[in-house]
């Protein structure tokens, strides 16, 4: 299994661009979610989603759509990119059944917007 | 380079040595407390968890100790190796609170180990 995986990698954009970045998880996880991690905080909640079609916003909503149209991918878009929202993007995602199960991480999406 | 861990407090040991890594947590109603581990350039990684019906629990070279009156959880490495250096961090959730949503992630401890 892949598990949760992120592209790209890395970004640069230039503020005022859009983008997307990508999110695939193979493990049939109803939920998943963004989360965004800047240096000496914790990771922070953009959106989540309970399953396809549904989608919420979590601590820091703002500058971010979602969308999740299948139970596989979460793609998460910046619709005018701006210099506060650099910072390194994590894709998590877990099952909604039983108790227990943490949240499983991709391997982020580093962002730089100038 | 990884930019995430600069502004974190660094705990440095000898190889070989135990570690104990503390996380005061929030949340009093907080009653499911997970740890992570985060290498330079990956994701978090889940190491352990623990509910708070449980005082202590171990799993391979770590173990979660909860301390449920000064809301204090620890994570102890026994026999630290290089491989061990990254950034730890905890989670607590409240199971009342409706889902993973509301998880709520310290800042976390830079762990360097030396041979």
């Amino acid at each position: 299994n892949a598990g949760v995986t992120q592209t790209p990698k890395f970004q640069v954009l230039k503020t005022g661009q859009s983008m997307t970045l990508q999110c695939a998880q193979d493990m049939n996880h109803e939920y998943m979610s963004w989360y965004r991690q800047d240096p000496g905080m914790g990771l922070r909640l953009i959106h989540y989603s309970v399953g396809a079609g549904i989608t919420d916003q979590g601590e820091v909503p703002n500058g971010y759509n979602v969308s999740r149209s299948t139970t596989e991918d979460f793609p998460l878009r910046l619709l005018s990119a701006a210099p506060s929202q650099t910072s390194v993007y994590f894709c998590a995602s877990s099952s909604l059944s039983g108790q227990g199960v943490p949240l499983h991480f991709g391997n982020g999406t580093r962002l730089t917007v100038t | 380079g990884e930019s995430v861990g600069l502004h974190l407090p660094t705990l440095s040991v000898q190889e070989g040595d135990n570690s104990i890594i503390n996380c005061a947590y929030s949340n009093s109603a907080s009653d499911y407390f997970i740890w992570y581990k985060q290498e330079s350039g990956k994701g978090p990684q889940f190491i352990i968890d623990i509910r708070s019906n449980m005082d202590k629990r171990q799993g391979q070279r770590v173990t979660v100790l909860l301390n449920k009156t000064v809301k204090h959880l620890s994570l102890q490495i026994a026999a630290t190796q290089p491989g061990d250096s990254a950034v730890y961090f905890c989670a607590e959730i409240s199971s009342f609170s409706g889902g993973y949503n509301k998880l709520i992630f310290g800042a976390g401890t830079r762990l360097a180990v030396h041979p």
